[in-house]
């Protein structure tokens, strides 16, 4: 069955670095989103791509944040400068289409310290 | 205030016994309504997939939406220690993609 994929699981970054996570969704899934999970909360969006266009990003923190889909399939997260409260798991997701029905990968964990 | 509410739990139960999870929401304009199950350090999984009121049987598990209340209901019929696990809820609005999504509810099956 295919699946999101994503990596690094698990990332420990100290404040002020660098850091970026990846993602390759289902083959042939069109659109494709980023969420962010604080512990004990809901997944909540950060950007969504339909191909290689952003559709949302409303929610992405612009100043540190930044998202790429360059070629319509795989996409990178980046976070620079990262923060303590960024903290979180980093969920991406694909869908078929627009509408469709979002598959999750199994995220990335950040520490920042 | 949230747009979609739910309980953090945790909720114990034993086996066999009949799982009642719960969610409310605020925003009018939510058309569509799912359930996902997320085991630790693991992405969410789709459970139920609901449009606009009524309710969806799928196994064990039965979703009921009561869009006048803006409640949504999970109910997981002989619960079993597989379902161990964190349930979210989540709501969608019609023109949108965008998922918005409960706390989660971690519930506990014990043997």
């Amino acid at each position: 069955e295919a699946e999101v994929a994503q990596s690094p699981r698990y990332k420990i970054t100290e404040k002020s670095q660098a850091v970026a996570f990846w993602c390759d969704p289902i083959s042939g899934h069109a659109t494709l989103y980023w969420y962010r999970q604080i512990l004990g909360q809901g997944p909540e969006l950060l950007v969504q791509f339909q191909d290689e266009s952003v559709v949302d990003d409303s929610q992405l923190p612009k100043d540190r944040f930044s998202a790429e889909r360059l070629k319509g399939v795989d996409s990178t997260l980046k976070i620079q400068p990262a923060e303590l409260g960024d903290s979180a798991m980093y969920l991406c997701a694909s869908s078929l289409r627009k509408g469709a029905t979002q598959y999750f990968g199994p995220g990335t964990r950040l520490t920042v310290t | 205030q949230k747009e979609v509410e739910q309980d953090p739990g945790p909720l114990s139960v034993p086996e066999g016994a009949i799982v009642s999870l719960n969610c409310t929401y605020s925003n009018s304009a939510f058309q569509y309504f799912m359930w996902y199950r997320q085991y630790s350090r693991k992405g969410p999984e789709l459970l139920m997939y609901t449009y606009s009121s009524g309710n969806k049987e799928d196994g064990r598990f039965t979703a009921q939406v009561d869009k006048s209340s803006k409640y949504i209901s999970l109910f997981i019929r002989d619960s079993q220690p597989s379902d161990s696990a964190t349930y979210l809820c989540a709501s969608q609005g019609a023109n949108t993609d965008k998922l918005i999504f409960g706390t989660g509810t971690r519930l506990q099956v014990f043997p």
